[in-house]
């Protein structure tokens, strides 16, 4: 079993709908969770950070973790064909042991 | 942009041959990391130094190595290069010396191709 499991998609969803995107994992001891966001041929970019459980906004993103159920979610509103990207969770206890999801691919349609 | 820089971007070498990949970190960072992305193994951990020294290793082949310079920079160098080396690899860099916390950037990557 994987440290962390992120269903890969491809998730498609219309413009202007939420997207709920998730990973779950293993480890207890992870306190430090991330979401990275990958266009095509890019480098991952830093979108949320998030420090153990809550959540945390930041205009159209949600990102919400909850370690009671080692569940974390990133809610993407009012999405825009932008918005279609690779997604990965990446969580860690040490930022030199950052696990990362497989990654799930989204496309907005317009 | 991040603020981390990768040269080259793409590379195309043939089996058994060596290269070489570099890394600028972002201004002020120590901490530098390499990773291996491919369509089946996703995104791979594979070696972090701090400040000039090895910090942590991942799944890092003995055919590979990496070395950080004291002006930061990073090289990865591969050698004795299959056909299953093919893939992303990117540098990402972080303020400190990776204690829980360390936000990492990540830069473009090198596309390496092996034929």
């Amino acid at each position: 079993q994987k440290e962390v499991e992120q269903d890969p998609g491809p998730l498609s969803v219309p413009e202007g709908a939420i997207v709920s995107l998730n990973c779950t994992y293993s480890n207890s001891a992870f306190q430090y969770f991330m979401w990275y966001r990958q266009y095509s041929r890019k480098g991952p970019e830093l979108l949320m950070y998030t420090y153990s459980s809550g959540n945390k906004e930041d205009g159209r993103f949600t990102a919400q973790v909850d370690k009671s159920s080692k569940y974390i979610s990133l809610f993407i509103r009012d999405s825009q064909p932008s918005d279609s990207a690779t997604y990965l969770c990446a969580m860690n206890s040490s930022a030199s042991k950052i696990i990362f999801g497989s990654g799930t691919r989204l496309s907005i349609r317009p | 942009d991040s603020g981390v820089t990768q040269t080259p971007k793409h590379l195309i070498t043939a089996t058994g041959q060596r290269v070489t990949l570099r890394c600028s970190p972002r201004s002020g960072d120590l901490s530098v990391y390499w990773y291996q992305q491919s369509l089946d193994q996703g995104l791979q951990f594979l070696i972090q130094y701090y400040n000039g020294e090895e910090r942590a290793k991942g799944n890092i082949l003995e055919r590979f190595s990496a070395q950080q310079f004291p002006d930061l920079h990073s090289e990865l160098n591969l050698s004795s290069l299959e056909l299953g080396d093919s893939a992303l690899y990117f540098c990402a860099s972080s303020p400190g010396e990776g204690l829980a916390g360390d936000e990492q950037y990540f830069g473009p990557g090198t596309r390496l191709t092996v034929t």
